[in-house]
């Protein structure tokens, strides 16, 4: 059964801390990765990542693909309040495109 | 412009009503999508459709019922609701082959 377990599940840091979240998976056909950030309503998209070592950076925000150990890394760098959201990550299965299977989610807390 | 809109933001309704959930993007994608999120976050597709095709159907009680008037439109009917129904759903689009979604903003449905 395709999977992806994301952890820690919920994270408190301080303002400036840098944070590692992790996401492993499981699955069939597997395409790419995709990391998302959801705060109020809409997850917004961060990366697609298809190639493994290859970084991929977007302000303090990178994030890499491990495709033997299937598993992935996003790292935010000199945390900030407006960090605070949920990451989620999706692994995108065989077939047609959009087939996400999403973990849970990792909630980021950044306290001032 | 808003990308994604779907409408109504929220919704609460009683037991047994029939409802529905409008969904509408602007940028030209070819697949469209619902997905569901329960109160733990967990994000799960419920429907795709490709230029007005339905390409899937994940494991949804047949009283889910997906519209596609025009590429551009998806909508979500649903029959004799359920307490379990209630979460948020989510409409998105992506061009096609592509697995970069544009979600929309939600529809909170609370069912009473």
């Amino acid at each position: 059964e395709d999977k992806v377990v994301q952890s820690p599940l919920s994270l408190v840091v301080h303002e400036g801390d840098t944070v590692t979240l992790n996401c492993s998976y499981e699955v069939t056909n597997f395409r790419s990765l995709l990391w998302y950030k959801q705060e109020k309503k809409a997850p917004t998209f961060l990366f697609m990542l298809t190639s493994s070592g290859i970084e991929k950076k977007s302000g303090r925000l990178s994030s890499i693909l491990d495709k033997k150990e299937l598993f992935s890394i996003l790292n935010i760098t000199a945390t900030q309040t407006g960090d605070s959201a949920i990451y989620l990550c999706a692994g995108n299965y065989g077939g047609s495109q959009g087939n996400l299977i999403f973990g849970k989610g990792t909630k980021l807390s950044v306290k001032p | 412009d808003t990308a994604v809109s779907q409408t109504p933001k929220y919704l609460v309704t009683q037991m047994g009503n029939d409802k529905s959930i409008k969904c509408e993007q602007n940028l030209g994608h070819d697949t469209m999508y619902w997905y569901k999120q329960d109160s733990k976050k967990f994000l799960k597709i419920m429907f795709s459709y490709n230029n007005k095709e339905l390409i899937i159907n994940e494991t949804v009680p047949n009283r889910f019922s997906p519209k596609s008037p025009d590429k551009a439109h998806l909508n979500l009917h649903i029959n004799s609701l359920e307490l379990g129904d209630s979460a948020v759903y989510f409409c998105a689009s992506s061009p096609l082959a592509a697995e970069k979604l544009f979600f929309g903003s939600g529809t909170q449905l609370s069912v009473l």
